[in-house]
């Protein structure tokens, strides 16, 4: 069966600090993957999306970036975080683009 | 008018009850209907997934597609304190992506 993990589950960064968040999707190959944010009470924001390894669309104009360096692997990153970056980010994936997304559990990132 | 309307709730049912969720949509090329629940802290779990209209069930839960009036539910039969979790439905056009969602509904069962 095919698993998703998001790790860390919990970060706490100060402002202007780099990130990096990774995702990887087991037992699956070719996945789609997806990046999205989450803030209480504004639903879920797709921020990035990707249907094979190098290829990264982006949503919304932002201070992140994703890259997809190997087939099962999304990474979300960032130069500098702001204020406004903190939130709960969510990885998931997909088997085409008619399918439906299987989420993991998030990494809740917190900016002082 | 935003794409996907959702009643953010709280909605507070007694055990036993059952519950209705309701998602209107504003996009008519809207083919594929999901209802995912989420836990606190936690990921969003796909319960439900449906193309076109029509009805679809599973165990306790029921998830019904009108097209013509642009409105999808979920209904929870003999709901449980396990059922307490904030639900969100979805939905995306045929052979495109991303996911629209609503904001969720946050539902507490009491015991």
């Amino acid at each position: 069966s095919q698993t998703i993990h998001q790790w860390p589950a919990t970060l706490v960064q100060p402002v202007g600090s780099p990130l990096s968040l990774e995702c990887t999707v087991e037992g699956t190959s070719n996945p789609n993957l997806y990046w999205y944010r989450q803030a209480a009470g504004r639903g879920l924001q797709l921020l990035f999306y990707s249907v094979g390894i190098g290829q990264i669309s982006s949503e919304v104009p932002q201070n992140l970036s994703a890259s997809r360096p190997q087939d099962r692997q999304f990474i979300l990153s960032s130069k500098k975080l702001l204020l406004s970056d903190s939130g709960f980010y969510l990885c998931a994936w997909s088997g085409n683009s008619n399918q439906p997304q299987h989420f993991g559990d998030g990494t809740r990132l917190s900016i002082l | 008018q935003k794409e996907v309307e959702q009643d953010p709730g709280p909605l507070s049912v007694p055990e036993g009850a059952i519950v209705s969720l309701n998602c209107t949509y504003s996009n008519s090329a809207f083919q594929y209907f999901m209802w995912y629940r989420q836990y606190s802290r936690k990921g969003p779990e796909l319960l439900m997934y449906t193309y076109s209209s029509g009805n679809k069930e599973d165990g306790r839960f029921t998830a019904q597609v009108d097209k013509s009036s642009k409105y999808i539910s979920l209904f929870i039969r003999d709901s449980q304190p396990s059922d307490s979790a904030t639900y969100l439905c979805a939905m995306s056009v045929i052979g495109n992506t991303p996911l629209v969602f609503g904001k969720g509904t946050r539902l507490s069962v009491i015991a």
